[in-house]
């Protein structure tokens, strides 16, 4: 059962922000939503999380919708190397967190 | 400060064989997931682990896999009378306790079998 909804694939300019959006009208008030991406079948990279505040980080920034029913993960300055599939996950901060939920994620493709 | 470490990073066996995949958690870290991408398809989660105790094994297939993280060294996934259908990426990952933190994924291995 799919807890997030994500376009499949993206283009980003090289230099420009990537703004990847994602839908998780389902998610409860104890849930977080996590971004990883996967470059290539490498190992997925955690990005960042947030519960309801924006985040940001060294990688990226999280928008989180004020009724936390969406989210955008920016990443600010797109290089060729955020070449990836991003994944959008919504996780229980509870005992049972740990099943992270991958489900097809967004393709972004980077142009030079 | 190393990261997931897994070995081998491939590993090709013949139909009936055993796989033995190893996985060393980052340093600190005493939660151990393991899952698995079949060719074309996203990541599932297969079993979770902490030192010397399996948590929730509730995406392991019932026959042939099974895990361990023993006191001492690596977490080990163990796939018995291997069969093509195993033929997969297996992802370690691990982090310091539950809650809301993240976890840290290894580079996988690349299970073929022939």
């Amino acid at each position: 059962d799919a807890k997030t909804t994500q376009p499949p694939s993206m283009d980003c300019a090289e230099g420009r922000a990537a703004n990847l959006p994602c839908n998780h009208s389902t998610i409860s008030g104890n849930e977080y939503v996590y971004w990883y991406r996967q470059i290539h079948s490498q190992g997925p990279q955690y990005i960042i999380h947030g519960l309801k505040n924006n985040e940001t980080n060294e990688m990226a920034s999280l928008i989180i919708t004020e009724d936390r029913k969406s989210s955008t993960l920016i990443l600010p300055h797109a290089t060729l190397r955020d070449t990836a599939v991003y994944y959008c996950i919504v996780s229980y901060s509870g005992g049972s967190n740990y099943k992270l939920t991958f489900g097809k994620g967004t393709l972004l493709t980077v142009n030079p | 400060n190393a990261g997931v470490m897994q070995n081998p990073r491939h590993l090709v066996r013949r139909r009936g064989q055993e796989a033995r995949l190893r996985c060393s958690p980052m340093k600190g870290h005493s939660h151990v997931y393991w899952y698995r991408q079949l060719p074309e398809e996203g990541l599932k989660f297969m079993v979770y682990l902490q030192k010397e105790n399996i948590i929730d094994e509730s995406g392991m297939p019932k026959e042939r896999f099974s895990a361990e993280f023993p006191k001492e060294g690596p977490s080990i996934l163990r796939i018995q009378q291997v069969v093509r259908g195993d033929s997969a990426a297996y992802f370690c990952a691990s982090s310091p306790g539950l809650g809301p933190y993240e976890q840290y994924f290894g580079p996988g291995t690349r299970l073929t079998v022939t």
